[in-house]
């Protein structure tokens, strides 16, 4: 099946340093992906729409400038929290569909874990 | 707006028994329902999905799950739990023609020998 990969799996860092999670689709194109992120014990919010060759669609209540996303290329796409606080700690998990597979069928990475001090 | 509920927090279940997880949605339309399982610290894995037709839909790792329009409901069912199925569960919806999903707040499940 298709395969996502998020990098890194885990980072810890300081308090108003910035963080770049990649996630890529390893065996196939992505024209779209998805930004969610994970409260310990709780569900999966959707963040952010991430588009190829254009700017991503962020939910309603998500910073724009604080969760910078780049969709560099069909393979690619990347999270960058910016300045970040202790309670943008969490687990951040990517996501895209497969062109051409069945509506909302996504394939999942394997998340990446933030701790800020 | 279209949501989706998962009623219960915590299931636990002995192992080779059998479960049922439940999920109930509100949406306008018929939904494309799914169920996902989640190991800790690790991404989602799809276990089955309804887009229409039978409204009973077999699985992965022998989960299946039945579409109950009148209900709103598309509950998870195995009916012999392993250990290794211990994890939380989470059930999603999207509409037509938009891979969006919207999540319930999951269930945990834990397997007592």
């Amino acid at each position: 099946g298709a395969v996502v990969s998020q990098h890194p799996s885990w980072v810890i860092c300081k308090s108003g340093t910035s963080v770049k999670i990649e996630c890529r689709s390893l065996d196939f194109q992505a024209t779209t992906m998805f930004w969610y992120r994970q409260f310990p014990k709780q569900s999966l919010m959707l963040m952010a729409t991430s588009n190829e060759g254009s700017k991503a669609t962020y939910e309603q209540g998500v910073e724009k400038d604080k969760f910078l996303i780049n969709h560099a290329s069909l393979t690619l796409s990347t999270l960058t929290v910016t300045s970040a606080h202790p309670e943008d700690s969490s687990f951040y998990i990517c996501s895209a569909p497969l062109a051409g597979g069945p509506t909302g069928e996504l394939f999942f990475g394997e998340g990446s874990r933030l701790t800020v001090l | 707006a279209q949501s989706v509920t998962q009623p219960d927090i915590h299931i636990t279940v002995s192992e080779g028994a059998s479960l049922e997880l439940r999920c109930n949605y509100s949406y306008g339309a018929t939904p494309y329902l799914f169920w996902y399982v989640q190991s800790p610290g690790q991404g989602l894995q799809l276990l089955l999905k309804y887009f229409s037709g039978d409204t009973l839909v077999q699985g992965i790792k022998g989960f299946e799950a039945e579409f109950k329009r009148s209900q709103s409901s598309f509950n998870l069912r195995k009916p012999s739990v392993h250990w290794s199925d211990a994890a939380e569960y989470f059930c999603a919806l999207s509409n037509f023609g938009n891979e969006k999903l919207t999540f319930g707040t999951g269930t945990r499940l834990t397997i007592i020998p």
